[in-house]
């Protein structure tokens, strides 16, 4: 199985603030790297799909790079609604994993 | 709209089986495969598997091999999850979801079904 490690684990900014999450995968999954926005009691939400790909009808201040096993999601200019748990996903190859997740909270 | 909806919340005894449903509706729904992920209490997301309503075809992760079984219903517009000699560490919410082809990323999630296992 495809190891996907985060970090940080946490992280503690203000709104207007700039972030960056890193992804990392015990293999190669090429650009098969997926961005989950996770609140409490709600379903998880795409944010960015093939380590790139904006989804339709989320905002330009979040972006996603990286291939291979290194990985980014970037937050610019945070927002109240953004604070949340991120995890990232690789659909390269079956399970598709999860990472553990990193919470982003109110500084 | 495009939509997942589950079914409710389940209380089972351990040893106990759970058949978790997921209505589709708003799209050609055998043109995408359905996965399903659950998140335990305090835990991360953990992807369980996928079928795809075309063939019924199904890929299960190796923690769940041999209690999981995904199917999808007559109507072709239902897909269905059921996990046997339930635990008390499979209490979570599970969640479906509907994949993009392209690159099995889920883009619309049903609601969650709690599901607690308790004696």
């Amino acid at each position: 199985d495809i190891e996907m490690t985060q970090s940080p684990s946490s992280l503690s900014a203000s709104v207007g603030d700039g972030v960056s999450i890193t992804c990392r995968a015990s293999q190669n999954v090429i650009k098969f790297l997926n961005w989950y926005q996770h609140k409490s009691g709600k379903a998880p939400k795409l944010l960015i799909h093939a380590a790139s790909s904006l989804q339709t009808g989320v905002p330009s201040r979040f972006g996603g790079s990286g291939s291979g096993t290194y990985f980014t999601l970037t937050i610019s200019r945070l927002q109240p609604e953004d604070f949340a748990t991120y995890y990232c996903q690789q659909t390269y190859s079956a399970p598709f994993t999860f990472g553990p997740g990193t919470k982003v909270d109110i500084k | 709209q495009v939509q997942l909806v589950q079914s409710g919340a389940e209380v089972k005894e351990p040893g106990a089986s759970v058949k978790v449903s997921c209505k589709a509706s708003g799209y050609t729904f055998t043109a995408y495969f359905i996965h399903w992920v659950r998140q335990a209490p305090g835990q991360g997301l953990e992807w369980i598997g996928w079928i795809n309503p075309n063939d019924g075809g199904t890929k299960y992760a190796q923690n769940f091999q041999g209690r999981v079984s995904m199917t999808i219903g007559t109507s072709m517009t239902t897909a269905y999850m059921e996990l046997s000699r339930l635990r008390p560490d499979d209490t979570a919410i599970y969640y479906c979801g509907r994949a993009i082809p392209a690159d099995q990323a889920i883009d619309i999630w049903g609601q969650g079904t709690v599901v607690n296992v308790s004696s």
